[in-house]
């Protein structure tokens, strides 16, 4: 079975641009959320969506946003880039939701200059 | 809300002497618990998991952590380290009522030859 695919694994982009970023989960898996890791704030939750609807969103700024498709696939958004948006950005994808086993991609590491 | 704090930033071990990577938990529900280890540059692989099944859970790559309530502790442990088990790892906990989660800081692990 195919892992989680994250694209695509580096992106530089200036301040003031935006970015998507795809995730494709594990077939069959419904769920799939997203993090930000920085040496400085470590790993922090997203959002996650189910069945194409945002279940939960963390503590971020209306600039990140989300949506999943129906074939479960997921992308992510930011606009109005700022150098603090530089980071590894993790997809993950699960059967039920967060409170079951997580299957993360590789990442996609977003540099803002 | 839950929240976990891992208490050492950084572990260093000898190959073949036990390892001991501790996690504290606040929780006001059932928590699902959680280790995750993270290889430079890739995403999170899940170690193992804690649902109130059994206090004692064994994971992959020969860890286990066991669930102490009157502590509120997830300590990770294995008997004996492997170079190859050199990573970052993380401690998550869930709460069963909702859809969010909380990941600890990290511990990075370094195994000596």
């Amino acid at each position: 079975k195919a892992g989680v695919t994250q694209t695509p694994r580096y992106l530089i982009k200036t301040r003031g641009q935006q970015v998507t970023l795809s995730c494709s989960p594990i077939s069959g898996h419904r769920s799939v959320s997203w993090y930000q890791q920085t040496p400085g704030q470590g790993l922090q939750f997203l959002f996650e969506y189910f069945s194409e609807t945002q279940r939960n969103k963390g503590n971020f700024p209306g600039r990140f946003s989300g949506r999943q498709f129906s074939n479960s696939r997921s992308e992510m958004n930011v606009s109005t880039l700022e150098l603090g948006d530089s980071a590894l950005y993790l997809c993950a994808s699960s059967l039920q939701g967060v409170d079951s086993p997580l299957h993360f991609g590789n990442g996609t590491r977003l540099t803002v200059t | 809300a839950q929240s976990v704090t891992q208490l050492d930033s950084h572990v260093s071990v000898s190959e073949g002497t036990p390892v001991l990577l501790r996690c504290n938990y606040s929780s006001s529900y059932s928590p699902s618990l959680f280790w995750y280890v993270q290889h430079p540059n890739k995403g999170l692989q899940l170690l193992l998991k804690y649902t109130s099944a059994a206090t004692l859970v064994k994971g992959i790559n020969g860890f286990e952590a066991e669930f102490k309530k009157s502590e509120t502790s997830f300590h990770l442990t294995k008997p004996s380290a492997h170079m190859s088990d050199a990573a970052e790892y993380f401690c998550v906990v869930s709460e069963n009522n909702n859809n969010d989660m909380r990941f600890g800081a990290g511990t990075r692990l370094t195994v000596k030859p």
